[in-house]
């Protein structure tokens, strides 16, 4: 069974240009979460969806993030535009429900570079 | 608001040496607790958890932590490590909401030598 999938694994931009990252979760999995791990830390959660629902996006930072999850199944990530603070790797998850008797499995990520 | 704290950010160790990797957590109602590790260009992977019962709780490769809800702490440790036990190690506290939402730790590299 294959894992969460990201794409791209890495992205380098400039500060003021939009990027956008994606997810796959492993099938069946209801809950996906999006999480920014900034370097030398721990990740810190963005977004979480049940389903198409995003339930918990208090730590969003909405001026410039967004996320959508139409479907209830992949997901996309978007920074516009890009501050060089928001260098760092997003990491995707996804668990069968958002109960926290649940494991959440995580993808490699994608590591961003803004300049 | 709940925490995590992870004092120690890097942890040398010559192979087969015992380990203790700490973590002490803050929260003002009942929480959760888990371990996750991170292997070099891997995604973080659930090593153990504790959510009841047995305050003792232990992974398949010989790993355990130990739940003090006096001490508020959570440490991971292994009576003899391998090489490959070389990751950065992650706890994070959940609060006792029925949903998750983990806090993580900044983490723990622990490095083994031979």
């Amino acid at each position: 069974e294959a894992g969460v999938v990201q794409s791209p694994r890495y992205k380098i931009i400039e500060k003021k240009q939009p990027v956008a990252f994606w997810c796959n979760p492993i099938s069946g999995h209801n809950t996906l979460y999006w999480y920014r791990q900034n370097l030398g830390q721990g990740p810190e959660l963005l977004i979480r969806y049940e389903n198409e629902e995003a339930v918990d996006d208090s730590q969003l930072p909405k001026d410039r993030f967004s996320a959508e999850r139409l479907k209830g199944v992949d997901s996309t990530l978007k920074i516009q535009p890009a501050e060089l603070g928001d260098s760092a790797v997003y990491l995707c998850a996804s668990s069968p429900t958002g109960i926290v008797e649940n494991e959440q499995f995580f993808g490699p990520g994608t590591r961003l570079t803004v300049l | 608001a709940q925490s995590v704290t992870q004092l120690d950010s890097q942890v040398p160790v010559f192979e087969e040496a015992p380990v203790e990797l700490r973590c002490n957590y803050s929260s003002s109602v009942s929480v959760y607790l888990f371990w996750y590790v991170q292997y070099p260009n891997q995604g973080l992977q659930l090593l153990l958890k504790y959510l009841s019962g047995s305050t003792l709780v232990e992974s398949i490769n010989g790993f355990e932590a130990e739940f003090n809800k006096s001490q508020t702490s959570f440490h991971l440790r292994k009576p003899s490590v391998h090489i490959s036990d070389t990751a950065e190690y992650f706890c994070a506290v959940n609060e006792n909401t029925g949903f998750q939402k983990l806090v993580f730790g900044t983490g723990t590299r622990l490095l083994v030598s031979p």
